[in-house]
């Protein structure tokens, strides 16, 4: 089975803190995702990466940076935490199914409960 | 811009009926896929079923299937003989080709309750 780790459950951080959230996946998949995850906003992405050291901006990448240097590993980076980035931070990865019929199922971890005070 | 709703915020069903979660998404890609997914209450989300855009064929996965109508753009799953542990928030996805991969939306979520 796939498995996708994240660094942290809960996390309290304070304003200004740089924050580091870090995603690994132990199954080669080419696709690693961040999202948050708030209350009746359901899940908007942040970053994603289609293979090592490239990373292109989702939906609401201001704030936030990341980093893949390895395949299985990537990192989110709040450069200077602040209160309204309180929230879930969900990683997931990616790749086309083995059958080669693509489709990209994602894979999530358990996600990490930030609360920046 | 790619747009996913799920119009129904909350809903309930007694155990062993069914219930229908609603989905429309608004693109002009033909070539694309749709999934619906499960998060059960603190616990990790999980694929439900994926549904391939080119294919007329509405996928099924055991009591899970969906209504896919394409010219419509809806995307609708429907739990047959519910059950106390399908209590979850469902999400609609759609996914599109960008570069070397498909690039994600999710809609904002439906909270299903199970009753006894």
């Amino acid at each position: 089975d796939v498995k996708v780790t994240q660094s942290s459950r809960y996390l309290v951080k304070r304003t200004g803190e740089k924050v580091f959230l870090e995603c690994v996946q132990d199954m080669d998949h080419e696709n690693m995702f961040w999202y948050r995850q708030d209350p009746g906003l359901g899940l908007r992405l942040i970053y994603f990466s289609y293979d090592v050291k490239m990373k292109e901006k989702g939906d609401i990448p201001e704030g936030y940076s990341v980093s893949r240097e390895k395949k299985e590993r990537f990192s989110l980076i709040l450069e200077s935490a602040s209160t309204n980035q309180t929230s879930m931070y969900l990683c997931a990865s990616s790749s086309p199914t083995l059958s080669g019929a693509g489709g990209y199922e994602q894979y999530f971890g358990p996600g990490t409960r930030l609360t920046v005070t | 811009a790619q747009t996913v709703t799920q119009s129904q915020p909350e809903m309930s069903v007694q155990e062993a009926e069914t219930v229908t979660l609603s989905c429309t998404y608004d693109t002009s890609e033909s070539n694309y896929y749709l999934f619906w997914y499960k998060q059960p209450p603190s616990r990790q989300m999980i694929l439900v079923i994926r549904q391939e855009a080119y294919k007329q064929q509405n996928a099924t996965e055991n009591r899970f299937s969906v209504n896919f109508q394409k010219a419509a753009k809806s995307f609708s799953l429907k739990i047959s003989d519910s059950q106390l542990g399908d209590t979850a928030m469902y999400f609609c996805a759609f996914m599109k080709p960008s570069g070397g991969s498909y690039i994600p939306t999710f809609g904002r979520g439906t909270s299903l309750i199970v009753h006894p």
